[in-house]
């Protein structure tokens, strides 16, 4: 157990809506970064959000946003869904400035849009 | 832009056989590479987190050796054992680009046959 949880698991959504992921962060890790990864591929990072700003963010479009508070816990956004955007999502926390930055994930919500 | 490769993309070996999955990454000016295990339709495990000043780590059954120079990362496992069936991911981070999330390879699927 990594200490970094997320909800829901699993969520089907209709193309065209709005789907908002959870993510709370291990305890003392101010820096959380969402995922996504297709079927077969491996992860390709979304944003990361350190001390509640996003401070970088992948080849992704203005429709995947996120919300950092200031427990440090995490959302990601998504509007005008597309069938496309059905994959798992993965939020990872870690702590900028230690030693060795390691990277801690969650188990992952699976989003079907149909 | 930084790329992951992973070779072989799957393995099958019988249980006992010690074996070498390979990562190689084109941009060597990384912060540290990280190694993950990935059960189907699950999350993330990290196993080894190597910085770029290091050469290897090692956790149990587990090595991971860096080259950073020529680009590349290989993770032995020895005595595999059916428990040892997953999706091994690596992934690099960029130095200085901790807000650029990491990189990953598309993953190695081994299976350990009984």
């Amino acid at each position: 157990e990594t200490g970094v949880t997320q909800s829901p698991t699993h969520l089907i959504k209709t193309r065209g809506q709005q789907v908002t992921l959870r993510c709370s962060s291990q305890s003392g890790h101010n820096t959380v970064s969402w995922y996504q990864q297709a079927l077969g591929q491996g992860p390709q990072f979304i944003f990361q959000y350190y001390r509640e700003e996003e401070n970088g963010r992948g080849n992704f479009p203005p429709r995947f946003s996120g919300l950092q508070f200031p427990n440090y816990s995490s959302e990601l956004n998504v509007n005008a869904l597309e069938l496309d955007d059905s994959a798992l999502y993965l939020c990872a926390s870690s702590f900028p400035g230690a030693m060795n930055t390691e990277a801690f994930f969650g188990q992952g919500t699976r989003l079907t849009v149909v | 832009k930084q790329e992951v490769t992973q070779i072989p993309a799957a393995l099958s070996v019988p249980e006992g056989e010690n074996l070498v999955l390979n990562c190689s990454f084109t941009d060597s000016a990384i912060y540290n590479l990280q190694w993950f295990r990935q059960d189907p339709g699950k999350g993330l495990t990290s196993l080894l987190l190597i910085q770029s000043s290091q050469r290897e780590q090692t956790s149990g059954r587990l090595n991971a050796s860096l080259d950073k120079s020529s680009g590349r990362s290989t993770l032995y496992i020895a005595a595999s054992q059916p428990g040892d069936s997953a999706t091994y991911l690596c992934a690099v981070r960029r130095l200085g680009g901790g807000a650029d999330g990491l990189t990953f390879g598309k993953g190695t699927h081994l299976i350990i046959q009984p």
